[in-house]
């Protein structure tokens, strides 16, 4: 079956350097998540995409930018980097109906040096 | 605020030994509560939804349950390839993004 394809699974910028992070949720599937967990900690939600508009909103950085295309992919931009962002980046998908759960992807490291 | 605790933070096990995983949840609605496992650096990986008190859920040497205020994750004779932390999520309304908890990280020593 298909699954989340993140890319790439690794990254390494220097601070104050761009990232982008890409996501390509399970065919059909009209959310998509995108998650930050630092070492050690739970995932924390950034922000999601209900039919390609920004449906809701968390603890993402102004830094922080995402947008959904027109084939549903999800590209989360970074700027400015910190070293406080070095993080696994997840992305998940979702129908908004039906009893299905979220699917996560492999996730992004990143890791700013 | 919705908030989701889960107990112990970690856990040691023997082969075997079976044991029970919690996650309290104090949240303004449930549309669905959420266990996931994860490996260390891989995505988590979905194993149950549960939507109502009374539902359980089973798979493999896992059975999940849940109440108005908890879910329990139990484990019956558990196998060192079950090692992993494993990850209670809340959903309060439909397309609302997960509420996690901090996770259990289980270790079974064979």
């Amino acid at each position: 079956a298909a699954g989340v394809i993140q890319s790439p699974r690794h990254l390494i910028k220097e601070k104050r350097e761009t990232a982008t992070l890409k996501c390509y949720p399970i065919p059909r599937h009209d959310t998509v998540y995108w998650y930050q967990q630092g070492p050690g900690q739970d995932p924390q939600f950034l922000i999601s995409f209900y039919e390609k508009m920004q449906s809701d909103k968390g603890s993402i950085p102004d830094r922080f930018s995402a947008q959904q295309f027109s084939d549903y992919h999800s590209e989360l931009n970074m700027s400015s980097l910190e070293l406080g962002d070095s993080a696994l980046y997840f992305c998940a998908s979702s129908q908004r109906t039906g009893n299905y759960g979220y699917t996560f992807g492999s996730g992004t490291r990143l890791t700013v040096v | 605020e919705d908030q989701v605790t889960q107990s112990p933070e970690a856990l040691r096990l023997q082969e075997g030994e079976s044991s029970s995983l919690n996650c309290s949840y104090t949240v303004s609605g449930l549309r669905g509560l959420f266990w996931y496992r994860q490996d260390p650096g891989k995505g988590p990986e979905f194993l149950f939804t549960l939507y109502s008190a009374g539902e359980e859920k089973e798979k493999e040497r896992l059975k999940a349950t849940l109440t108005k205020k908890e879910s329990f994750l139990h484990i019956t004779a558990p196998k060192p390839e079950d090692s992993a932390t494993y990850l209670c999520a809340v959903q309060v309304r439909a397309g609302t993004a997960l509420i996690f908890g901090k996770g259990t990280t289980l270790s079974v020593s064979s």
